[in-house]
């Protein structure tokens, strides 16, 4: 398979524990986004990366919130300190870099419940 | 930042009926305008895109219209099928895209 993996799919875990989430994006994309979708709503913007380097992070994202993507390759998000509010389903893309805009293709996402 | 917002949220239709959602954006930058369907525990899928330079494109049975002088764009589906069903997507942005906040639709057989 040579779409998007994320991994786990699934994570419980309990508040304040800290969590690390990875994403494998599609070999040859240079671009690499993180989302977060709660139940009934769209994709939420969190962060993206052009190879290794982190270009924009949302405001609204908690200092709790890291991402890294150390060789430009894969990508690891980690949530630390756990609220009930994280929980939701976290969702990956990657795009190629070219001129304009390119097609985000998503992974599985990893749905996340924090008790 | 971008704002984007997808009217209706809801939208039930009958088989082989037309089905048509709007979204609107706020950033005049904005210059490509991608769709998503989602179904229920699954990621989402690109279905159809449009970039600022083409004011209409179609593919089968879906289509997608941009006004961009007044910041909104559609979704058109034709003979609806009951495996049309899902959640469906806009977004819009630049380097980035944002997404609205999704329609339901559900096909009567």
């Amino acid at each position: 398979d040579t779409g998007v993996s994320q991994d786990p799919r699934h994570k419980i875990t309990k508040r304040g524990q800290n969590v690390t989430f990875r994403c494998d994006p599609i070999s040859e994309h240079n671009r690499l986004y993180w989302y977060r979708q709660t139940l009934g709503q769209g994709p939420e913007f969190l962060t993206y990366f052009q190879n290794e380097a982190q270009l924009e992070k949302s405001r609204l994202l908690s200092d709790r919130f890291s991402a890294e993507r150390p060789k430009g390759s894969f990508s690891t998000l980690e949530i630390q300190r756990t609220e009930q509010g994280d929980s939701a389903m976290y969702l990956c893309a990657s795009s190629p870099v070219s001129g304009t805009q390119e097609t985000q293709y998503f992974g599985p996402g990893t749905r996340l419940l924090v008790l | 930042g971008e704002n984007v917002e997808q009217h209706p949220s809801t939208l039930s239709v009958q088989e082989g009926d037309s089905a048509v959602i709007k979204c609107t954006y706020s950033d005049s930058a904005s210059n490509y305008f991608p769709w998503y369907k989602q179904e229920l525990g699954k990621r989402p899928q690109l279905i159809i895109d449009i970039r600022s330079n083409v004011g209409e494109k179609k593919d089968q049975r879906i289509a997608v219209t941009l006004n961009k002088t007044a910041k909104h764009f559609s979704l058109h589906i034709t003979e609806t099928q009951p495996e049309d069903s899902a959640v469906y997507f806009c977004a819009a942005g630049y380097q980035k895209v944002t997404f609205g906040t999704g329609t339901k639709l559900q096909v009567i057989p």
